[in-house]
């Protein structure tokens, strides 16, 4: 089993959509969790952390389930730019902490 | 104000050359990371370094070597390039790894993408 797991993809939605995506982790004791965006051909970048008690940043919500291990990323009225591949990333657990990326889920937003 | 810089932005080399990729960083981060990016893989630690002369295996350190003698440069070499490393190679650097919070972002390079034939 992948220590992160997440829906490749393609999400094909129209604008103004709102679009969730799952990832699950396999370790308990992971302790930070992130999305982070990818765009063609260009270098990962910090869309969110993702706190315990779940955050929300402009249109972005992410949540975050430890029982079940899972982290969701909650895209509302869905915009051109957001066209991406969305990375989910947990810390690997211990003392040496490393970050572990899942291969990353792509949405495609069409007008 | 460049950030974090990577070079060779591309790389064509032939199977058992050296080849050395360049990163650095302007923000005197203590953490630097090296991952590949393959397709059907995501993003794999290669190394990581938490401050100068100070570095750590990663996922897939195998045929590659690090060096970390100043903070801001953070250079992976291939000591005899394989087919199979043929891939995206991203440089990255973070204030901390197990703060918690915005010091934990890890900033990325442009990357480097690397051919072997």
């Amino acid at each position: 089993r992948k220590e992160v797991e997440q829906d490749p993809g393609p999400f094909n939605v129209p604008e103004g959509a709102t679009v969730a995506f799952n990832c699950t982790y396999s370790n308990s004791a992971s302790q930070s969790f992130f999305w982070y965006r990818q765009d063609c051909r260009k270098e990962p970048k910090l869309l969110m952390s993702v706190y315990s008690s779940g955050n929300e940043d402009g249109r972005f919500t992410a949540q975050l389930n430890r029982a079940s291990q899972y982290i969701s990323l909650l895209i509302r009225d869905s915009k051109l730019s957001d066209s991406a591949t969305y990375l989910c990333v947990v810390t690997s657990g211990g003392n040496t902490d490393k970050l572990i990326f899942g291969t990353g889920t792509r949405l495609q937003v069409f007008p | 104000d460049a950030g974090i810089t990577q070079s060779p932005r591309y790389k064509i080399t032939e199977t058992g050359r050296q080849v050395t990729l360049m990163c650095h960083q302007t923000w005197s981060h203590s953490y630097m990371f090296w991952y590949r990016q393959d397709l059907g893989h995501g993003l794999r630690l290669i190394y990581y370094s938490a401050a100068a002369d100070i570095t750590d295996k990663g996922e897939v350190p195998d045929g590659y070597v690090v060096s970390r003698s100043k903070t801001e440069n953070f250079p992976l070499t291939l000591e005899s390039a394989t087919r199979s490393q043929t891939s995206v190679y991203f440089c990255a650097s973070s204030e901390s790894i197990l703060a918690g919070g915005p010091r934990d972002e890890q900033f990325f390079g442009p990357g480097t993408r690397l051919t072997v034939l």
